[in-house]
Formats: C-alpha cells, structure tokens, sequence
C-alpha cells in the first residue's frame, strides 16, 4: 500500500525529555512537511524539507529540529525546549515536479503528543 | 498567500447539495484555491483546487467567481461519511514559495440523516 507512516499513533513525554516522532513515505515524492494541530485550530507548519539533506524553518520551528537523510524519512524531534508540546502532529509529503498546482501534500493518520 | 475566510459551522441534510463558501477577496493572479477536509482525529484529505476556471472532479466540483474573489465548493449529494472540517486554502503554487499550505480554522461540516 503507498501512502505516509506516522509512527506511534500516541506518544507521552516527560519534561525535559526529548522525543522523536517518525514519518515514513513510499510514494517518492521528494518534498515533506511537519505541521502540528491544537484543538479546534487549523494546522501550523514546523518544517519542511524539498529535497534530501536540506530543510527549511516554517512558521513554528522553535523546539524542533528535523533531519532528512533519506528520501522516504523526515523524523521530527520535539525538545525540551518545547514548553508546549502536547499537539497532534501530522506529517505529509508531495512532488515538486511537473505541474506544481498539482502537486497535492498527501496527509498521514498523525501522531498525538502528550506530556505527563 | 491570501487569507481566507470561511463561516466556522454549517449543518446540511443527508442526500442534499453542501455549497461551502469562501472569501478570499486579496486574492493575486498567481494564486490557486485549494480545498482540503479533515475527518475527525485524521490527516486532512486533498478535494478539489483550480485557478479561475470552475473545475469538478468524484469528490466535489468547485466554483470560483470571475472576480476570484470567492469560491463555493459544491458536495453534491452529501453523506454522513462528509461530516468533517473543511479548509479553503489560497496559495501561489511555485517551488520558490516551498509548495506550503496555510490552514485557517476552516468551516466544521455536520451532516445530518
């Protein structure tokens, strides 16, 4: 089946703890997206990659940090120096060639983070 | 990318046309209307998008006024399975810009039997 993994579906974290939450495609696309969810509101971009090796801030990196050293994988870190954190992330994936209209970010089923 | 505004909640009969409105009266040239919906507890869901032309496809058809200042995405024979939160999203459509969407609180759709 071809589509985008987030994974665990549920995840709690400690203060002070950092954790990561994985996000795997098999749909070659090139470029991946991290955007975090709070209740009742719309979705907010973390980062997003556009090709292996290189990602870019959106608009709420701070207590983040990415890597992209594979094509089919963008994990997202949340650190410690995320004083907020409990979220539902979500993580998607698009081409960045052909007609760039047409290239649609495809959605995961999201990670919910909670802090205990 | 323009901002857009939608009505938060609309409740619509089973079996009936959904019409969602969409302002987005700063518009540019450049700028495409997308249209995702979000199901509860899930990853929002790619519709419709277009330009300036109407456009339709097995999910739902699209209406954009010739100013391109509003849009009307059309369910056309609504179902319980439609109840979700529906976003319209105004982006330029460029590598440049980073292919980025930009969610607003989006209008929560409730289909009722």
């Amino acid at each position: 089946d071809g589509g985008i993994t987030q994974s665990p579906k549920y995840l709690f974290r400690k203060e002070g703890q950092n954790v990561t939450l994985s996000c795997e495609q098999n749909l070659n696309h090139d470029a991946m997206y991290w955007y975090r969810q709070d209740p009742g509101q719309g979705l907010r971009l973390i980062y997003y990659s556009q090709i292996v090796n290189d990602f870019q801030k959106g608009d709420i990196a701070e207590g983040y940090s990415v890597s992209r050293e594979k094509k089919e994988s963008f994990p997202l870190t949340v650190t410690s120096a995320q004083k907020n954190p409990t979220a539902f992330y979500l993580c998607a994936s698009s081409r960045t060639s052909g007609t760039i209209a047409k290239n649609i970010q495809y959605f995961g089923a999201g990670t919910r983070l909670s802090v205990l | 990318d323009a901002k857009t505004t939608q009505p938060p909640s609309m409740d619509c009969a089973e079996g009936r046309a959904a019409n969602l409105p969409c302002n987005h009266s700063t518009i540019s040239g450049n700028e495409y209307v997308y249209w995702y919906r979000q199901i509860h507890s899930q990853g929002p869901q790619y519709i419709i998008h277009g330009l300036k032309n109407n456009e339709t496809n097995e999910m739902a058809s699209l209406i954009i006024t010739e100013d391109r200042k509003s849009s009307t995405l059309i369910l056309p024979h609504a179902t319980l399975r439609d109840t979700a939160v529906y976003y319209c999203i105004v982006r330029v459509a460029s590598l440049a810009a980073g292919n980025k969407l930009t969610f607003g609180g989006g209008t929560r759709v409730l289909v009722k039997p």
